[in-house]
């Protein structure tokens, strides 16, 4: 049972576009989310969070937007740069916040 | 500020055999979670320590056992290896009983043949 979907195995964007990817989930005791850059061979970077009482969170590039009443959350990242190319997590937490649970991740490739 | 380091980086073990991997957290940070991931997959969680006491555990055998020493630094030990168990072990740090962003270390490659 997949509480955390992220159902785009991969997206290639054009350098400078708008990058969204999505993920949903289906806990309804998740009350906070976040996204995770990994690179190849090393461990997973924390780009940014929400908590369930928010709909949007920015920071520079990246923006979080949360949809509860759909369980869904995306993430976009404007304009996207050719070092945005990475695996993005989507992970998500309950009251407590003691276990994160992922997503099978999206691999994002942006093209110069 | 050092973020949170593990050792060894690659680590090759047969079946059968036991293994320790270890984890230092983040400066400031007081709980340690540990997740494995697998080949396409996101990671899945193992436990977490806070206080040198196991906090909260996933679906995981009893195999996989933990410890935490009073300078927060944490070992994951694996015990009877099989070769379902070769994956990447990721290390997380984060803040107080309640911190909810976690913080991720480059992780060990172990791989059981």
């Amino acid at each position: 049972d997949q509480q955390v979907k992220q159902n785009s195995p991969s997206l290639s964007v054009q350098e400078g576009r708008i990058s969204i990817l999505n993920c949903d989930y289906t806990n309804s005791m998740f009350d906070y989310f976040l996204w995770y850059k990994k690179y190849p061979a090393e461990g997973p970077t924390f780009l940014i969070s929400i908590s369930s009482i928010k709909d949007k969170n920015e920071d520079g590039r990246f923006t979080v937007f949360l949809n509860k009443s759909a369980k869904h959350l995306s993430l976009h990242i404007v304009p996207s740069q050719p070092g945005d190319s990475a695996v993005y997590f989507c992970a998500a937490s309950a009251p407590g916040g003691r276990q994160l649970t992922f997503g099978s991740g999206t691999q994002l490739t942006v093209l110069p | 500020d050092a973020g949170v380091t593990q050792s060894p980086t690659h680590l090759i073990k047969t079946r059968g055999q036991q293994v320790t991997l270890r984890c230092s957290p983040k400066s400031g940070h007081d709980t340690v979670s540990w997740y494995q991931q697998a080949l396409g997959q996101g990671p899945q969680f193992i436990f977490q320590y806070y206080e040198e006491e196991e906090r909260q555990r996933g679906n995981f055998p009893d195999r996989f056992s933990g410890h935490q020493f009073p300078n927060y630094s944490s070992e994951l030990n694996v015990n009877a290896l099989l070769l379902g168990d070769s994956a990447l072990y990721l290390c997380a740090s984060s803040p107080g009983a309640l911190g909810e962003t976690q913080y991720f270390g480059p992780g060990t490659r172990l791989l059981v043949l």
